[in-house]
C-alpha cells in the first residue's frame, strides 16, 4: 500500500511566519506534488518535483518555496505567511508514468490557518 | 496548459438513482482521466481511471466514458447510496503525469 504522510493535520501560525510543511512518501516515486484546496477551486497545484532537487512551477506558485533533498520527502515552504494562504494542503506522488501505474497518491492533508 | 472544467458543482439524487459527473478538458495531448472520490475529511482516493485508448470502462456500479474528439469525459455512479456522498473531481494528465490538473469538484449528496 502506498503511504503519503504530512507532518501535521493542523496547523496555527501567524501572519509573517515562515511555515514549512513535510511530505513524506514511501514508495519510492519520482514525482512529488503540492496542492492547496479551497472551496469551488478544487485542487490547484504549487509546486511539483519530478527528481530530488528538482522542481517546477505549478499553477499557483507566487508565496512559496519547495525544497526536495531527498527523494521520499518534498517540503513546501511559505516565507511569509499571508492570511490568504489559509487553505487545505494536500500532497501527492506518483511513479513516472509509464503503464499503468500514473495514479497520484495524496496524503491526508494539512489544514493551515494563518492569523 | 491544461483546463479542466467540472459540471455540475453540486448533484443530489434519491438513492438508487443514477448520478452524472461530466468534465472537459482543453489540452488534446492528455491521455490519463483518473477520478477521485474525497469523503469528507479524508483525502482524495482514486476511484476509477481511463487512458485515451479506450472509450468507455466500468467497474461495478461506477462507469467512465471518454469522447477524445469532443475532449470530454463523464462519470456514471448507478443504484446510488447514502455512501456515495462525497465530492468527486476529474482530472487530466498527459503520459508524464506532472501536468495533472483537476476540475473543480462536484459535491454528490445521495438522499436515503
Amino acid at each position: 500500500d502506498v503511504k503519503v504522510t504530512q507532518s501535521s493535520r493542523y496547523l496555527v501560525k501567524r501572519t509573517g511566519e515562515k511555515v514549512f510543511l513535510e511530505c513524506v512518501q514511501d514508495m519510492d516515486h519520482e514525482n512529488m506534488f503540492w496542492y492547496r484546496q479551497d472551496p469551488g477551486l478544487g485542487l490547484r497545484l504549487i509546486y511539483f518535483s519530478y527528481d530530488v532537487k528538482m522542481k517546477e512551477k505549478g499553477d499557483i506558485p507566487e508565496g512559496y518555496s519547495v525544497s526536495r533533498e531527498k527523494k521520499e520527502r518534498f517540503s513546501l515552504i511559505l516565507e511569509s505567511a499571508s492570511t490568504n494562504q489559509t487553505s487545505m494542503y494536500l500532497c501527492a506522488s506518483s511513479p513516472t508514468g509509464q503503464g499503468d501505474t500514473d495514479t497520484q497518491y495524496f496524503g491526508p492533508g494539512t489544514r493551515l490557518t494563518v492569523l | 496548459g491544461e483546463n479542466v472544467e467540472q459540471h455540475p458543482s453540486t448533484l443530489s439524487v434519491q438513492e438508487g438513482d443514477s448520478a452524472v459527473i461530466k468534465c472537459t478538458y482543453s489540452d488534446s495531448a492528455s491521455n490519463y482521466f483518473p477520478w477521485y472520490k474525497q469523503e469528507l475529511g479524508k483525502r482524495p482516493q482514486l476511484i476509477i481511471d481511463i487512458r485515451s485508448n479506450v472509450g468507455e470502462k466500468k467497474d461495478q456500479r461506477i462507469a467512465v466514458t471518454l469522447n477524445k474528439t469532443a475532449k470530454h469525459f463523464s462519470l456514471h455512479i448507478t443504484e446510488t447510496q447514502p455512501e456515495d456522498s462525497a465530492v468527486y473531481f476529474c482530472a487530466a494528465s498527459t503520459y508524464n503525469n506532472n501536468d495533472m490538473r483537476f476540475g473543480a469538484g462536484t459535491r454528490l449528496t445521495v438522499k436515503p
